[in-house]
């Protein structure tokens, strides 16, 4: 039963590199969530998909690209990797595209850039 | 203002105390709340959540809502040293034209809890 699951869980990148951090859900989850988490600043929205075929910015979408590749699958990707960019990612999946809370998430990545 | 605010930590307690962990939040057309654990490394899971003014039960977990004062909270009674962990309040706001939600949550910065044998 593997739930949300991301890869990588640890990565490196220098300033200005590229990469994309992908997501997969096996719920059938209709609705798919990208969060960074820095220290004393909870958990930030960067992006959301509420359905298939949908995405939309959240609190901080800059730097950030998403793609909804299925039902399953929400990547994001940073196209130049900055220092401020530094933190644990969490993918999350929620079964409506309505009212509700309960997010399931991923182990999250790690990523440090240089 | 941050939208969510939490009471600042770290909070230590007690083996066997109760805990008391607090949330603030700004938008006065916030439906729902929510308290997620999250252990130390480990991502966030969702413990409680409360609709309604009041009170909620769940074990040794209560959680409060005052929708008059924009304010929940967890109450933990007989805490355990497994209780150990950042709490994280969560409320659903409205983001963007319309205001739809889409279960789109606005987290605390959280507070980390210890408790101690």
């Amino acid at each position: 039963n593997a739930g949300v699951t991301q890869t990588p869980k640890f990565q490196v990148l220098k300033t200005g590199q590229s990469m994309t951090l992908q997501c997969a859900q096996d719920m059938n989850h209709n609705s798919m969530y990208w969060y960074r988490q820095d220290p004393g600043m909870g958990l930030r929205l960067i992006y959301y998909s509420a359905s298939e075929g949908t995405t939309d910015k959240g609190e901080v979408p800059n730097g950030y690209n998403v793609s909804r590749l299925n039902k399953r699958e929400f990547s994001l990707r940073l196209e130049s990797a900055a220092p401020s960019q530094t933190s644990v990612y969490f993918c999350a999946s929620s079964e409506r595209a309505d009212d509700t809370g309960e997010l399931f998430f991923g182990e999250g990545s790690r990523l440090t850039v240089l | 203002q941050k939208e969510v605010e939490q009471n600042s930590g770290p909070l230590s307690v007690p083996e066997g105390a109760i805990a008391s962990l607090n949330c603030t939040y700004s938008d006065r057309g916030s439906q729902s709340f929510f308290w997620y654990r999250q252990y130390s490394g480990k991502s966030p899971e969702l413990i409680m959540f409360i609709y309604s003014n009041g009170d909620k039960e769940d074990g040794r977990f209560t959680a409060q809502l005052n929708k008059a004062s924009q304010y929940v909270s967890l109450l933990i009674r007989d805490s355990q040293p497994s209780d150990s962990a950042t709490y994280l309040c969560a409320v659903n706001a409205p983001w963007g034209a319309g205001g739809t939600s889409y279960g789109k949550l606005t987290f605390g910065q959280g507070t980390i809890l210890t408790v101690h044998p």
